[in-house]
């Protein structure tokens, strides 16, 4: 089945403690993003990836990392987390002129 | 900024009913459009897409676009309360990945 499968689905941390959400797709789908949706503000894209080892900012860059090593695999990284990054996220995929195939999302919460 | 804009609602229909959910976009570059329902909590799953002006329909869904007035909209015939989500309104410039999505129109279908 092809899918976009992010991990975990719920997370809650403290503020300072590094966390990575994974995010993986099996569709061979070039490009993937990282967006978050919060109330009132809709769907942000925080990066994207246009290939392996091809990675650019989008919208809400600010205190967040990702890495493309695998076509399959978009990580993506917060190294110091703060409340004001408690938010759903959702991580997709596209390629090949599909339209764009999104995760389950992770619900995050930061105290 | 490239901007989706869409009225937040909530618009309600009575159920059996069409409902009409509107989306305009700033950039005349933008080549695709796509129609997301996003139930609470979850991840938006694709409805509609388009490309050329006019009318698609798929089932109880009509799509419609004007790239003169850079409008796209989204019909929903008989409308059932299953139905009732929010809807997110996304376009594509020519040549690119980079989605730019509205903040989503919330249906409320009535029993």
């Amino acid at each position: 089945e092809a899918q976009v499968t992010q991990n975990p689905r719920y997370l809650i941390t403290v503020t300072g403690k590094k966390l990575t959400v994974t995010c993986s797709q099996n569709m061979n789908h070039e490009y993937m993003s990282w967006y978050r949706q919060d109330p009132g503000l809709g769907l942000r894209q925080i990066y994207y990836s246009m290939n392996v080892e091809v990675t650019d900012k989008g919208d809400v860059p600010e205190g967040y990392k990702v890495s493309r090593k695998e076509k399959r695999n978009f990580p993506l990284i917060l190294e110091s987390p703060s409340p004001n990054q408690t938010s759903l996220y959702f991580c997709a995929s596209t390629g090949g002129g599909s339209p764009l195939h999104f995760g389950n999302g992770t619900r995050l919460t930061v105290t | 900024q490239k901007e989706v804009e869409q009225n937040s609602g909530p618009l309600s229909v009575p159920e059996g009913a069409i409902a009409s959910l509107n989306c305009t976009y700033s950039d005349r570059g933008s080549q695709s459009f796509f129609w997301y329902r996003q139930y609470s909590g979850k991840s938006p799953e694709l409805i509609m897409f388009i490309y050329s002006n006019g009318d698609k329909e798929d089932g109880r869904f009509t799509a419609q676009l004007n790239k003169a007035s850079q409008y796209v909209s989204l019909l929903i015939r008989d409308s059932q309360p299953s139905d009732s989500a929010t809807y997110l309104c996304a376009s594509m410039p020519a040549g690119t990945y980079k989605y730019i999505f509205g903040t989503g129109t919330r249906l409320k279908v009535l029993a």
